[in-house]
């Protein structure tokens, strides 16, 4: 079974700092995702990646496969960036969670 | 993007009865429908996989009779709580994955079910 990892799991930034969010797994995965959930509960897919490097926006999603880590960095965050981030690993079939990141950007 | 919505999107019910969710995919079709179970500040787990036109497979611990899922159109997949109690008070999430493309899959919004 693999196991997801997260860290950091809360994390508080100043409005405009740089956050970065780890993911570690423990098998081979065929993709990893990045998930934002929003304080409603929403569940709002932001990145699926198997290698190298994704960018949308703010975000920037990484993953290393032979060190079975990937990040989640957000540039310039905002208030509304508040939110739990999860990834998401998956091997076919079955998806498996991490316990997610809550963070809080303070204005 | 690809977009799955679910309805309702909060539901509150008395003991006993029971609640329909419904996924849909509205712009791609899924051979494929998960259902997601999420107790406050813990992961997702997953309750069964829903494939159209056959029956769910469901995880381990999560009932079948009471956790009844059709799955019966490319886009659309339901879930009924039977007989709900309040300790099945959750948000249930679905997410469909795309035919065709087994690594892609979108998530619904969630349902939020309270049991009084």
């Amino acid at each position: 079974k693999n196991e997801v990892e997260q860290s950091p799991q809360n994390l508080t930034a100043q409005e405009g700092e740089f956050i970065t969010i780890n993911c570690s797994y423990s098998v081979g995965i065929s993709a990893l995702h990045w998930l934002q959930q929003h304080p409603g509960g929403g569940i709002v897919s932001l990145f699926m990646l198997s290698s190298g490097k994704k960018k949308h926006g703010r975000l920037i999603a990484t993953i290393n496969i032979q060190e079975k880590h990937s990040s989640l960095h957000i540039t310039a965050s905002h208030p509304r960036d508040s939110a739990v981030y999860i990834c998401a690993e998956t091997t076919g079939n079955q998806f498996y969670f991490g316990t997610g990141t809550s963070l809080t950007v303070i204005p | 993007g690809a977009v799955v919505s679910q309805h309702p999107s909060r539901v509150i019910c008395k003991s006993g009865t029971s609640v329909k969710i419904e996924c849909r995919s509205l712009d791609f079709q899924a051979t494929t429908m998960f259902w997601y179970r999420q107790f406050p500040k813990q992961s997702l787990m997953l309750m069964a996989t829903s494939n159209e036109g056959s029956k769910a497979t469901y995880e381990q611990g999560v009932e079948k009779d009471k956790f009844l899922i059709n799955h019966a159109s490319l886009t659309l997949s339901t879930l009924t709580v039977t007989s709900a109690h309040p300790e099945d008070s959750s948000f249930y999430i679905c997410s469909a994955r795309v035919a065709g493309s087994p690594r892609t899959q979108y998530f619904g919004p969630g349902t939020r079910l309270l049991v009084l």
